[in-house]
């Protein structure tokens, strides 16, 4: 069963506070990797893709270990705006359908 | 401007009656999905057109049948709603790229309540 795994939180961080969240994927043929961010009652809007390199985009950093399947996110100096649910996604080979996981809630607190 | 849009974004109705949603994007992507997101907030993907061809169907009731008269559009029939049918669904769009490399664009969502 393809899965994508991830800690549903909530994460409760002030502001300018440090965050990690963790993603666990199972199936080691994926190819592509992305965290999207849903705000409440919104769509999922894509917030960066994983490269195997790791990428970083301002205060947001995505790492990818391949070899024990995971994904990761960092998110520098939180914002009171960064609140939202972080939404893990994987992608197979092949005409295969995105794997979202579940999300992981982050509250920043003033 | 909307590169998404659904309608309608609210859907109350009652059980066994039989409704549709429609998706346009105006992005000029090749592929569509519709995706359902129930009250534990999972995102699960229902149905992908490509070109207007049917290319993931997930196993989904019968009762749900998306009709893409052009690859602009996918609409979604439900027929003889279930209380199980209420959740949120989404439309998305991404460009059909050979590579599995791609971003999916949502629309706002449809909320349906079925009561």
């Amino acid at each position: 069963r393809k899965e994508v795994e991830q800690d549903p939180g909530p994460f409760n961080v002030p502001e300018g506070a440090t965050v990690a969240f963790n993603c666990t994927y199972s199936n080691s043929a994926s190819q592509s990797f992305f965290w999207y961010r849903q705000d409440c009652r919104k769509e999922p809007k894509l917030l960066m893709s994983v490269y195997s390199s790791g990428n970083e985009d301002g205060r947001f950093t995505a790492q990818l270990n391949r070899a024990s399947q995971y994904i990761s996110l960092l998110i520098r100096d939180s914002k009171l705006s960064d609140s939202a649910t972080y939404l893990c996604v994987v992608n197979e080979p092949g005409n295969t359908p995105l794997v979202f996981g579940k999300g992981t809630r982050l509250s920043v607190i003033a | 401007d909307t590169a998404v849009s659904q309608t309608p974004k609210y859907l109350v109705t009652q059980m066994g009656n039989d409704k549709s949603i429609k998706c346009e994007q105006n992005l000029g992507h090749d592929t569509m999905y519709w995706y359902k997101q129930d009250s534990k907030k999972f995102l699960k993907i229902m149905f992908s057109y490509n070109n207007k061809e049917l290319i993931i169907n997930e196993t989904v009731p019968n009762r749900f049948s998306p009709k893409s008269p052009d690859k602009a559009h996918l609409n979604l029939h439900i027929n003889s709603l279930e209380l199980g049918d209420s959740a949120v669904y989404f439309c998305a769009s991404s460009p059909y790229l050979r590579e599995s490399f791609y971003e999916q664009y949502f629309g706002p969502g449809t909320r349906l309540t079925v009561t």
